[in-house]
């Protein structure tokens, strides 16, 4: 089966940094772009970054550059979020997904896991 | 930047009826724009890819059309599964707002 399992989400205060991880199976992960897309409570879709199967490309929303990094450990089947500087406006659940071969587009998702910033 | 606008806000439909979900890109993007289904408290579905290729296992009462920077998600006849927000989304980044489908 195709899954995709988020987990380190969690409160931290603004201005804190915490790691998002992602836990990927049942797919050949290295031959995928993979994402982070994020929903704020009671709010629509935002996506957040982007990395190509090699790590070759990496892309970041303006709300988050700078302070985000996203990475990925193709031997571990494993993608990351390395969130730094953070703030109340990042609250939100943090979704992995899947990127399409060849077309744009998110095909697998995550759950998601909450992150809570907060004094 | 490429902003994706959504309308209407919110769509009332009656389960049976035909629901016209429209996108709109403030540039081109071909036919490079996705469309998602998404319930309270799931993670999103993707519907539609390449402005109009439905994905793997969407029923066929679900149609995307257009290109350039005007694209329409039809679901023909609504069925009670299919009241949630829509999403649609340009070259695999920004999303549009949603369009909420509820139940008239």
């Amino acid at each position: 089966e195709v899954q995709l399992v988020e987990s380190g989400g969690g409160l931290v205060k603004p201005g804190g940094s915490l790691r998002l991880s992602c836990a990927a199976s049942g797919f050949t992960f290295s031959s995928y772009s993979m994402n982070w897309v994020r929903q704020a409570p009671g709010k629509g879709l935002e996506w957040v970054s982007s990395i190509s199967s090699s790590s070759s490309y990496i892309y970041y929303a303006d709300s988050v550059k700078g302070r985000f990094t996203i990475s990925r450990d193709n031997a571990k089947n494993s993608l990351y979020l390395q969130m730094n500087s953070l703030r109340a406006e990042d609250t939100a659940v943090y979704y992995c997904a899947r990127g399409m071969v060849k077309y744009s587009g998110m095909d697998v998702w995550g759950q998601g896991t909450t992150v809570t910033v907060s004094s | 930047e490429i902003v994706m606008t959504q309308s209407p806000a919110t769509l009332s439909v009656s389960p049976g009826e035909r629901a016209t979900l429209s996108c709109r890109a403030s540039q081109s993007v071909s036919s490079n724009l996705a469309w998602y289904q998404q319930k309270p408290g799931q993670a999103p579905r993707l519907l539609i890819y390449g402005a109009s290729t439905r994905a793997t296992g969407i029923p066929a009462r679900f149609s995307g059309s257009g290109s350039g920077t005007e694209f329409t998600l039809t679901i023909s006849s609504l069925q009670s599964e299919d009241f949630a927000v829509y999403y649609c989304q340009q070259y695999g980044f920004t999303f549009g707002p949603g369009t909420k489908v509820d139940i008239k």
